[in-house]
């Protein structure tokens, strides 16, 4: 069984457009996170969310938003994409509650390429 | 959270302990050292934490020293497939927050060879 799993695997899409990748886990962790691997490797957090607060990275652009329609789902949306967008982008979760923080399990990611 | 610096690359003879250094020479008392990996084109992969004492798991041992201002990641027995980017991380572990979000840096990139 896939622990933590992410829709689309591959995204092609043009400049300006607005898009969505979606994020499970089947792990009933109660905290979900986002991360971007620019083409230099370096991995950076997003966002962190529970159903408590959602904690932004102060570099991540407005344009990015995460939506979570439950515990086991986190979704990204992406509006008006641009050049500098694309990335592969991975989603994590982790046990807080009575758990370790810092124990995340990443899904497989998400290359976007923007053109 | 304390930085960490790490030699960029280390080779590896298969069957052979890989042996991965870590500084963190500003670590606080209440924060942790994780190592995670990443193997190519897949996400990162949690495989051990500890605080002062020395650990091991299934997948490695780590060695903090008596300072802890610096550890080591030993994995026994290398094998071609523990050829990825290996990161250091220093964090504290808090109950209860949502901030508490992992900061990666360059890693050490093993290269396990037959």
């Amino acid at each position: 069984d896939t622990a933590v799993s992410q829709t689309p695997k591959y995204l092609v899409t043009q400049m300006g457009n607005d898009k969505s990748i979606k994020c499970e886990q089947n792990l009933g962790h109660d905290t979900m996170y986002w991360y971007k691997q620019d083409s230099k490797k370096f991995l950076k957090i997003m966002f962190s969310y529970n159903n408590k607060e959602l904690i932004i990275n102060e570099t991540v652009p407005n344009r990015f938003s995460p939506k979570s329609p439950d515990k086991a789902h986190l979704n990204l949306h992406i509006n008006s994409l641009e050049l500098g967008d694309s990335a592969v982008y991975f989603c994590a979760s982790s046990q807080a509650a009575g758990g370790n923080y810092n124990e995340q399990f990443f899904g497989p990611g998400t290359r976007l390429t923007v053109l | 959270d304390a930085k960490t610096t790490q030699p960029t690359s280390m080779d590896c003879a298969e069957g052979r302990a890989a042996n991965l250094p870590c500084n963190h020479s500003t670590i606080s008392g209440n924060e942790y050292v994780y190592w995670y990996r990443q193997i190519h084109s897949q996400g990162p992969q949690y495989i051990i934490h500890g605080l002062k004492n020395n650990e091991t798991n299934e997948m490695a041992s780590l060695i903090i020293t008596e300072d802890r201002k610096s550890s080591t990641l030993i994995l026994p027995h290398a094998t071609l497939r523990d050829t990825a980017v290996y990161y250091c991380i220093v964090r504290v572990s808090q109950y209860g927050n949502a901030g508490n979000m992992l900061t990666f840096g360059g890693g050490t990139r093993l290269m396990v060879k037959p």
